[in-house]
């Protein structure tokens, strides 16, 4: 069965903080997606890309960088951490060419 | 731009009774968009309830039943009988044309009481 885990499940951290979240997947999938949830609004899409090396703008990119070092791994850096960051991420693959997405359990991520 | 809007929550039924979760959509950037229902049960992520990618069709999964009705660009997402199991927060999601992206609705928390 195709699977996307991340880590980690809970983070915590201060403002001004340097966070990497992670993401894997065995699906063998080209695209890969970081979105956040909050309240009132849909999942929210980051940064995402095609394949190791190609990184694109999501919706919602600032305070973010991201990076895809191999088809598998897809990594989300906050490198100056703030409190509207603080939110739930989710990552998702996808086959190319298809809108089925494939999802991690997410990331609770709290910034004080 | 696309967009999906969805019952805002928490909605709250007893086992046993009817559920509708009302979606309606606009696309701007495709005539006829892939739409979809994903679930998010607690703790996990997200997965993909049903898809439907035609006008017209229906698409049923688990019970769950919605129907693509491009005159009133709506996806309603309806169960003729819910189960406490059931309760959980349903996404209402459209494709975007020529891209890999996917729109997503706020999402609906539901909650089944015994």
């Amino acid at each position: 069965e195709a699977a996307v885990t991340q880590s980690p499940r809970n983070k915590v951290t201060v403002t001004g903080g340097n966070v990497t979240l992670s993401c894997r997947q065995t699906n063998s999938h080209n695209y890969m997606y970081w979105y956040r949830q909050d309240t009132g609004h849909g999942l929210r899409l980051i940064h995402y890309s095609y394949g190791a090396g190609n990184l694109q703008i999501g919706d919602v990119p600032d305070g973010y960088k991201a990076t895809r070092t191999t088809q598998e791994d897809f990594f989300l850096l906050l490198e100056l951490a703030s409190p509207s960051q603080t939110s739930l991420y989710f990552c998702a693959s996808s086959d190319a060419g298809q809108y089925e997405q494939y999802f991690g359990p997410g990331t609770r991520l709290t910034v004080l | 731009g696309d967009s999906v809007t969805q019952t805002e929550g928490p909605v709250t039924v007893s086992e046993s009774e009817s559920l509708i979760i009302n979606c309606t959509y606009s696309a701007t950037s495709i005539a006829y968009p892939n739409l979809f229902w994903y679930v998010r049960y607690p703790g996990e992520g997200l997965q993909l309830l049903l898809k439907v990618i035609t006008a017209g069709q229906k698409g049923s999964s688990r019970g769950f039943e919605a129907t693509y009705n491009k005159e009133t660009t709506s996806f309603h997402l309806q169960k003729a009988s819910v189960q406490e199991s059931d309760s959980a927060v349903y996404y209402c999601a459209l494709g975007r044309s020529n891209t890999n992206k996917v729109v997503f609705g706020t999402g609906t928390r539901l909650q089944v009481l015994p």
